[in-house]
């Protein structure tokens, strides 16, 4: 069974732009939450999506949005990126709510 | 609010040596206790993870010892090996639905651990 896959695995960008990061979560999975890993502030959770609906919110700001498709696939959003946002982006999928988390790979994002 | 408090922040053990790494939480409505291992340019993975109803649970060479009143519960890797360099992270979570916790995980701040051969 594939695992979790992000797209794409490294990105640059530069401050006031805007991005779209992509995960397809394994198979028969249909929870996805997203993570936001910096070395100063650690993993910390974004939000995450279960049947299309966010589920559950971290504390970040509207900049950080996202959504979920039908097929489970899930893609974040951020807006007006600001040097801070510079980060590994986790994708973690589950079967349902509160199951077992797998990872992907992330996505690098640098913003200059 | 730091919730999860993770000690130490880097581990030096020599091959053959026993890796401990504590993890102490705040939030008693956490029910799942995982442990997350990552290697550089890659996500997390889970390791092991204990359910509050037993106060140990041991997969091979990996242990976790749970200590609910403290709300504390540890790491132990016997027989580190130089392959078992990596980060490892504490993620509590409460799994119970209705919570505003519910199916997130909160992850410690990491310790780095480094097996000397």
């Amino acid at each position: 069974k594939a695992g979790v896959t992000q797209t794409p695995r490294y990105l640059i960008k530069t401050r006031g732009q805007q991005v779209t990061l992509s995960c397809s979560p394994i198979s028969g999975h249909r929870s996805v939450s997203w993570y936001q890993q910096t070395p100063g502030q650690g993993l910390q959770f974004l939000f995450e999506y279960f049947s299309e609906t966010q589920r559950n919110k971290g504390n970040f700001p509207g900049r950080f949005s996202g959504r979920q498709f039908s097929n489970s696939r899930s893609e974040m959003n951020v807006s007006t990126l600001e040097l801070g946002d510079s980060a590994l982006y986790l994708c973690a999928s589950s079967f349902r709510q509160g199951d077992e988390q797998f990872f992907g790979p992330g996505t690098r994002l640098t913003v200059l | 609010q730091q919730q999860v408090k993770q000690s130490p922040q880097s581990l030096i053990v020599q091959k053959g040596g026993i890796s401990i790494i504590n993890c102490a939480y705040e939030n008693t409505a956490f029910d799942y206790f995982p442990w997350y291992q990552q290697f550089p340019g890659k996500g997390p993975a889970l390791l092991i993870a204990i359910r509050p109803d037993v106060s140990e649970k041991k997969e091979g060479r990996f242990t976790i010892s749970f200590n609910k009143s403290a709300k504390q519960f540890s790491l132990h890797i016997m027989d580190s090996q130089p392959g078992d360099s990596a980060t490892y992270f504490c993620a509590p979570c409460n799994t119970n639905a209705g919570g505003t916790s519910y199916g997130k995980l909160t992850f410690g701040q990491g310790t780095i651990l480094t097996v000397h051969p």
